[in-house]
């Protein structure tokens, strides 16, 4: 079964920095293309970032951009975002997303993980 | 940035109705619109890709159309387990850009 599990979510003070994980299983991880999508507590669903599958690509939505890296360890299939000089604006559900085509990198999203929380507050 | 305008905001049908969500992008996208939904407390669900195409899996009530500026997403039948937020997304230019949803309540 394919399957993506975030982790390292938590409450972070303003500034501080926070590595966010993404595990994957069920396919062969480095054929695809992954994504961070964020969701604020009772809002809509708001794009963070992208990396090719060998890692050698990455995007960010502006509001990511100079703060999150985004990265993989193919070895262990697994997506990490590190976040630095975090906001209160950062608050949200981040979710990890696999694209659906292998070696596409803008493509639908077809499998997302079930979220990790990061609250930014002092 | 591409805007993506999606309406109607929420909408409340009774089981069985025809549903109707349009989605209208800032640009011509060409075809490259994708379709979620997102039951509460879960993370989202693809169900249409590429403007018109269903996702492995999705019942066939479920349906998209429309190409350039203009999408439409169509619940044929509505069912109860269709209570959700509905979303659109935009990939044919970075950043990718969601519609604000809708919210899809049953009567």
């Amino acid at each position: 079964e394919v399957q993506l599990l975030e982790s390292g979510g938590g409450l972070v003070q303003p500034g501080g920095s926070l590595r966010l994980s993404c595990a994957a299983s069920g396919f062969t991880f480095s054929n695809y293309a992954m994504n961070w999508v964020r969701q604020s507590p009772g809002k809509g669903l708001e794009w963070v970032s992208v990396i090719s599958g060998s890692g050698g690509n990455t995007y960010y939505a502006d509001s990511a951009k100079g703060r999150f890296t985004i990265s993989r360890d193919n070895s262990k299939n697994t997506l990490y975002l590190q976040m630095n000089s975090l906001r209160a604006e950062d608050t949200a559900i981040y979710f990890c997303a696999k694209v659906s085509l292998p070696a596409a990198i803008h493509d639908a999203l077809d499998i997302w993980g079930h979220g990790t929380m990061v609250t930014v507050s002092s | 940035d591409i805007q993506v305008t999606q309406s109607p905001s929420s909408l409340s049908a009774s089981v069985g109705d025809r549903v109707t969500i349009s989605c209208q992008a800032s640009q011509d996208i060409s075809k490259y619109l994708n379709w979620y939904r997102q039951k509460p407390g879960k993370a989202p669900e693809l169900l249409i890709y590429d403007a018109s195409n269903l996702h492995t899996g999705v019942p066939s009530r479920f349906r998209g159309s429309g190409s350039g500026t203009h999408f439409t997403f169509t619940i044929s039948s509505l069912q109860p387990e269709d209570i959700a937020t509905y979303y659109c997304q935009q990939y044919y230019h970075l950043p990718y850009t969601f519609g604000l949803g809708t919210k899809l309540e049953i009567k």
